[in-house]
């Protein structure tokens, strides 16, 4: 079984820094099924991006995702308020558990 | 536009049964799956598993098979998850989303407290 695992747990960044999001997997995987995600409180999580680089419709091209076999990375070139919330990462269905992105 | 709508909360017994529904517009039912999955609260996201609208045929991830079951009703474009047994940590948002993962219900807190 393969464990996605997120790192940081929490960043604490402020508006306009850039932001790097972590995601390990325990074993390599096909880049085709990474996604991420974004999770603001009460809400539904959105898709962000797909097949590990490719944006969904509508997401900002201030996002951006990277990465191949076991590590990939979500990029948020210049943080706005709205960027602040939880990030997972997802690999054939499953999740990680997770990176909060706090305003520090 | 493509939607799924959920209901928005069940208070229930432990020991009893919720049918969470998940009503789908905007596009052919049986173009997409119907996953569902599970986030307890302060927690994150677990994948239950899907449901193929097409044949009806359900595939459940490891731990999720036995009390959680999923169905179809297709002349009213919907899909449900079926809580049986219910216990104290089964209380949590239940989101249904499609097989492309980029439309998701709002989901619907499913409440067990006696």
């Amino acid at each position: 079984e393969i464990v996605l695992t997120q790192s940081p747990g929490t960043l604490s960044l402020s508006p306009g820094e850039r932001a790097t999001l972590s995601c390990r997997a325990s074993q390599s995987v096909s880049s085709s099924s990474l996604a991420w995600y974004q999770q603001k409180p009460g809400q539904a999580p959105r898709l962000l991006i797909y097949g590990a680089s490719s944006r969904a419709t509508g997401i900002p091209d201030r996002f951006s995702g990277s990465g191949s076999g076991t590590d990939f990375t979500l990029t948020i070139s210049s943080l706005e308020p709205e960027d602040f919330a939880v990030y997972y990462c997802q690999q054939s269905g499953k999740f990680g558990q997770g990176t909060k992105l706090e305003i520090k | 536009q493509v939607q799924l709508v959920q209901s928005g909360s069940e208070l229930k017994k432990p020991g009893a049964s919720v049918k969470v529904p998940c009503r789908a517009s905007g596009y052919t039912f049986t173009t997409y799956a119907i996953n569902w999955v599970r986030q307890a609260p302060g927690q994150g996201l677990e994948w239950m598993g899907w449901i193929n609208t097409n044949t009806g045929n359900p595939t459940y991830v490891q731990g999720f098979a036995g009390r959680f079951v999923f169905s179809l009703d297709t002349s009213v474009s919907t899909a449900y998850l079926q809580i049986s047994s219910l216990k104290a940590e089964d209380t949590a948002v239940y989101y249904c989303a499609t097989d492309t993962w980029a439309y998701w219900g709002q989901g619907t807190l499913v409440t067990v407290s006696s």
